[in-house]
């Protein structure tokens, strides 16, 4: 079975630090993309960044940042400069088996304190 | 078009009772998911449509649910005779391939 695993259920951050949420998954797929979701308190889901697997270029958008590490599976998110709106749950979810499925990790609950 | 549109918010509904939520995808895109998520949890898939067509079904979806997208358009979740186990937030998402996944501000169920 194809797995997403966040091993990191919550984390805290001061604001204007950085942060790293980590995540790992199994696919016996080639080509795919990765993607990281955030989910604010009680509000939509919303993309994040996504990585295409053949690119060696690690995706960047603003603020938000990934290594992408193909033979180990790892795609970590990294958030510079945190600010109290990136308080929300994060997750990291990628398509199973080429399908059209996306399958979660539990999520990482991150906090921005003040 | 302003996103993925799901219609109720919020349903309250005792058990046994039939439910049926709705969502809107953005209109250029063909494909339609349906997800479940409970409390603390990612997003657990249940079923995907291409157009019309439904073209996988999750082992979630039970006898006691159905799916549907009569015109490739809007789709509608159905959940017959309601259970206790079914309340969590029903979640749509609408893409036109594998790059780009956008999700609605799901229904949430709670069976009393």
């Amino acid at each position: 079975a194809q797995t997403v695993t966040q091993s990191q259920p919550e984390m805290s951050v001061q604001e204007a630090e950085t942060v790293t949420l980590s995540c790992t998954y199994d696919t016996s797929e080639n080509n795919y993309y990765l993607f990281w979701y955030k989910q604010p308190p009680s509000r939509q889901m919303i993309l994040v960044i996504r990585q295409e697997a053949y690119k060696q270029q690690n995706a960047t958008e603003n603020r938000f940042s990934v290594n992408f590490q193909k033979a180990a599976k790892s795609f970590s998110l990294k958030i510079s400069d945190s600010q109290l709106g990136d308080t929300a749950m994060y997750f990291c979810a990628f398509p199973q088996g080429g399908s059209e499925k996306l399958v979660f990790g539990k999520g990482t609950k991150l906090t921005v304190n003040p | 078009d302003t996103g993925v549109s799901q219609d109720p918010r919020h349903k309250i509904t005792k058990r046994g009772q039939n439910v049926t939520f709705r969502c809107d995808p953005i209109s250029e895109h063909n494909r339609l998911y349906w997800y479940r998520q409970t409390l603390g949890q990612g997003p657990e898939f249940l079923t995907y449509f291409q157009n019309e067509a439904q073209l996988e079904k999750s082992r979630l979806l039970s006898d006691r649910f159905s799916a549907e997208r009569p015109k490739g358009s809007f789709s509608t979740l159905e959940i017959q005779r309601t259970e206790q186990g079914d309340s969590a937030m029903y979640l749509c998402a609408s893409s036109l391939n594998q790059g780009g996944y956008t999700f609605g501000s799901g229904t949430r169920l709670t069976v009393v």
